[in-house]
């Protein structure tokens, strides 16, 4: 039983590239969120899903995209990387009764250059 | 939305003090408070949590306590150890909606 899992753990990007953050769950949570850290900024919430086939946005949605075709999964796209995306990336899921407690994957630190 | 401040942005105890980290939130709809613990490199981690029907929870050295009127919350670390040291975020959320807010996090460091 893994929990969160995210991939990768590190990653530089060029200005311009794409990527895509993978997070793969297997608790079977319905609810699954992408957070970014900032020094001192707390946690922001970028899009989350209620469910499979469901996305909405959050906070900070803008120059990220995510897609959720099935309940273990919930990848983060990023498709022109800017500097001011250079940040600590969080997954984090929560399902049923426990909906409101989050579980969250390890991070993926992301600097675009 | 809902705005959640937290204070103090960094905290130093000596092993076996008490810490205590405070937390603001603007809208009085949200019900559900939780606090995390980072460790580094890691995911945050929930340790506790509150619901606007309780005014305090504890477990163990940690406790929470909730003032509805105030609008404030707090997170109380008894006898610290120095695998206490970590970063804290308090969150609120409310019972519409998904979204949980996050304060700024606290960096605790327990001196040896």
């Amino acid at each position: 039983n893994a929990g969160v899992t995210q991939t990768p753990k590190f990653r530089i990007l060029k200005i311009g590239q794409s990527m895509t953050l993978q997070c793969t769950q297997d608790m079977n949570h319905n609810y699954m969120y992408w957070y970014r850290q900032d020094p001192g900024m707390g946690l922001k919430l970028i899009y989350y899903s209620v469910g499979a086939g469901i996305t909405d946005k959050g906070e900070v949605p803008n120059g990220y995209n995510v897609s959720r075709s099935t309940t273990e999964d919930f990848p983060l796209r990023l498709e022109l990387a800017a500097p001011s995306q250079t940040s600590v990336y969080f997954c984090a899921t929560g399902g049923g009764g426990l909906r409101e407690k989050l579980f969250f994957g390890s991070g993926t630190q992301l600097s675009v250059l | 939305g809902e705005n959640v401040e937290q204070h103090p942005s960094t905290l130093s105890v000596q092993e076996g003090d008490s810490a205590v980290i405070k937390c603001t939130y603007s809208d009085s709809a949200s019900n559900y408070f939780p606090w995390y613990k980072q460790e580094l490199g890691k995911g945050p981690q929930l340790i506790i949590d509150i619901r606007s029907n309780v005014g305090e929870k504890k477990d163990q050295r940690i406790a929470v306590t909730l003032n509805k009127t105030a609008k404030h919350f707090s997170l109380h670390i008894t006898e610290t150890q120095p695998e206490d040291s970590a970063v804290y975020f308090c969150a609120a959320s409310k019972p519409t909606g998904n979204q949980f807010y996050f304060g700024t996090g606290t960096s605790l460091t327990v001196i040896p």
